[in-house]
């Protein structure tokens, strides 16, 4: 157990939905990462946030939002779904003070399927 | 960013050591080596980092070449358990408040019984 919980575990949906998928990150950990991986991309880094303010982003659609809140648990918005946005989402949570201790910890995934 | 080239597969005995090799020759004086691993349907997991000397732990080994353009990730004993996808990611130590932690397609590691 990394410490990192996301729910929901699965979610389907239809195309045109929006949908928010929940991440809270291990005790103290002050950064959350989102990322995407689907079968032929691999993970692809979506953004992150460190103690409530967005610090760098990948490739994340303009259809896509995220928020860090004061209580540091995360949520990732997926609007206007496509059958392509289908694909697994992980949550990661690190200490993110820079030093030595920079390791990052995963949730266990939410299994996005867009009908 | 510095990147990082793996060799995409790799197949190992169970019971017999593994290593995995990584090139990271644009790497900086200030990025640290991270190895992490993708059990399937699992997320990513943590398996070791470091920055010049060799490192042990309870997972592996990592040997770091002098010029610390390339590393290795070393498995003793591979188990079944071990088959995973492999990424070796460089992370600046002065940037983790703000870095992006890129992951390449790593090694699909298979271990044959």
């Amino acid at each position: 157990d990394s410490g990192v919980t996301q729910t929901p575990k699965h979610l389907i949906t239809a195309t045109g939905q929006r949908v928010t998928l929940r991440c809270s990150p291990r005790s103290g950990d002050l950064s959350v990462y989102w990322y995407q991986q689907s079968l032929d991309q691999g993970l692809q880094f979506l953004i992150q946030y460190y103690n409530g303010e967005e610090r760098a982003k990948g490739n994340i659609l303009e259809r896509f939002s995220a928020q860090q809140f004061p209580d540091l648990h995360s949520e990732l918005n997926l609007s206007s779904l496509e059958l392509g946005d289908s694909a697994l989402y992980f949550c990661a949570s690190s200490v993110g003070q820079g030093g030595m201790n920079t390791e990052a910890f995963f949730g266990q995934g939410t299994r996005l399927t867009v009908v | 960013d510095a990147k990082t080239t793996q060799p995409n597969s790799m197949e190992s005995n169970e019971e017999e050591p593994v290593h995995l090799p990584c090139n990271h020759s644009t790497i900086s004086g200030t990025d640290y080596i991270h190895w992490y691993r993708q059990l399937p349907s699992q997320g990513p997991e943590y398996v070791i980092h470091g920055l010049t000397s060799n490192v042990n732990n309870r997972m592996a080994s990592l040997a770091i070449a002098e010029d610390r353009k390339s590393s290795t990730l070393i498995l003793h004993r591979a188990t079944l358990r071990d088959a995973a996808v492999y990424y070796c990611i460089l992370r600046d130590w002065r940037k983790t408040s703000y870095d992006k932690v890129i992951f390449g397609p790593g090694t699909s590691l298979s271990v044959i019984p």
